[in-house]
């Protein structure tokens, strides 16, 4: 167990619905990074808050946002969804600070799939 | 952006031999590489890291190398186990300020033979 969380584990949804995910940090942590792992694309960066703040994007669409709340857990919205969305969605923490800060931590994803 | 190169894709060994599996980068402001262990369904799991101020690292039965002139790095599991079987995946990541995205490799998948 990395101390990650995230819901829901599983997602079934439609075409042009919208969805979000939650993610948890591990205590102390102060950076969030959400990935989406597929089986053409692999484990792709998505976005990534510090202490609130955005701080890098990857290659996110428009369609998809995400925010870090003050409590520091953060939600991934997707919307207007489409079949080529199906993937897993893993949610990953560090402290975020140099030196020993940097490791990340993933926590168990989520998968979406959509019909 | 950072690009990082994996191989081989797949790779099968039997119970007791080593394996090794090797990344290159393109970014040399990179200076942060992690390799996770995926089984199936379930997370990555962080196994080891390596700074860029280190050229080697030993946890164990696994290590990592580390070339900056030459911008690869490598795992090296001795001595493997049928548990050792996964997907094994390199990322590099640069020294944005508090920025440290990672960048993957495309995966190894490793089987150990019994």
């Amino acid at each position: 167990d990395s101390g990650v969380t995230q819901t829901p584990k599983h997602l079934i949804t439609a075409t042009g619905q919208r969805v979000t995910l939650r993610c948890s940090p591990r205590s102390g942590d102060l950076s969030v990074y959400w990935y989406q792992q597929s089986l053409d694309q692999g484990l792709q960066f998505l976005i990534q808050y510090y202490n609130g703040e955005e701080r890098a994007k990857g290659n996110i669409l428009e369609r998809f946002s995400a925010q870090q709340f003050p409590d520091l857990h953060s939600e991934l919205n997707l919307s207007s969804l489409e079949l080529g969305d199906s993937a897993l969605y893993f949610c990953a923490s560090s402290v975020g600070s140099a030196g020993s800060g940097r490791e990340q931590y993933f926590g168990p994803g989520t998968r979406l799939t959509v019909t | 952006g950072e690009n990082v190169e994996q191989h081989p894709s797949t790779l099968s060994v039997q119970e007791g031999d080593s394996a090794v599996i090797k990344c290159t980068y393109s970014d040399s402001a990179s200076n942060y590489f992690p390799w996770y262990k995926q089984e199936l369904g379930k997370r990555p799991q962080l196994i080891i890291d390596i700074r860029s101020n280190v050229g080697e690292k030993k946890d164990q039965r696994i290590a990592v190398t580390l070339n900056k002139t030459a911008k690869h790095f490598s795992l090296h599991i001795t001595e493997t186990q049928p548990e050792d079987s996964a997907v094994y995946f390199c990322a590099a990541s640069g020294s944005g300020g508090s920025n440290y995205k990672l960048t993957f490799g495309k995966g190894t998948l490793l089987t150990v033979n019994p």
